[in-house]
């Protein structure tokens, strides 16, 4: 069965703090791994990242795929309030690009 | 550039009612998705359109689901007759083509008394 798993569920740490997000999957017929993040409601795009050792980065974030050890991680530096968010890892598979989804990291930032 | 808008944002019926949930997608979005969380747990999948036509409705949970999205444009989620373990946040997502960046709508969220 395909599944995706987030460590840790959740995280608190202060403002300043550089963090590390986990995502380990197993699926067949992987097409790519996203990052989101979902403050109040929609969950909104980060990353979308499809081959290994090459990191994107997007201000603070930046994220990078391991598809040999099937696993990503989300690393956010010099964290701010604004940070704080359930941070969703989704896996894209199938022939028609399912997101298989993680059940979430909480993070939150004390100021 | 207008995204995914779902309507309504809240609904609250009894057990055994019919609740309708609509997803506007971005236009020119081909690619339509409905996912759910039920509370506790992970976001599943429902269903997959291209367009009109249904690609994959494996996830959809019971015949109790019913999803159309006539023209290829809106679509349609309809609940009928729901039950209690149907409440949770119902997503729609658009994307413009496979692989392409998947937009996600702010969530129906449905509460089942």
């Amino acid at each position: 069965e395909d599944k995706v798993v987030q460590s840790p569920l959740s995280l608190v740490v202060h403002e300043g703090d550089t963090v590390t997000l986990n995502c380990s999957y197993e699926v067949t017929n992987f097409r790519s791994l996203l990052w989101y993040k979902q403050e109040k409601k929609a969950p909104t795009f980060l990353f979308m990242l499809t081959s290994s050792g090459i990191e994107k980065k997007s201000g603070r974030l930046s994220s990078i795929l391991d598809k040999k050890e099937l696993f990503s991680i989300l690393n956010i530096t010099a964290t701010q309030t604004g940070d704080s968010a359930i941070y969703l890892c989704a896996v894209e598979a199938n022939s028609n690009y399912q997101l298989i989804w993680g059940a979430g990291t909480k993070l939150i930032i004390k100021p | 550039e207008a995204g995914v808008t779902q309507f309504p944002s809240h609904s609250v019926i009894e057990k055994g009612q019919t609740v309708t949930l609509r997803c506007d997608p971005i236009s020119g979005h081909d690619n339509l998705y409905w996912y759910r969380r039920v509370m506790g747990k992970e976001i599943k999948f429902l269903l997959h359109f291209v367009k009109e036509s249904k690609q994959d409705e494996s996830g959809m949970p019971n015949n109790r689901f019913l999803a159309e999205r006539t023209g290829g444009t809106y679509s349609t989620l309809k609940v009928q007759p729901a039950e209690l373990e149907d409440s949770g946040v119902y997503f729609c997502a658009s994307s413009e083509g496979l692989g392409n960046t998947i937009y996600f709508g702010e969530g129906s969220w449905l509460t089942v008394v």
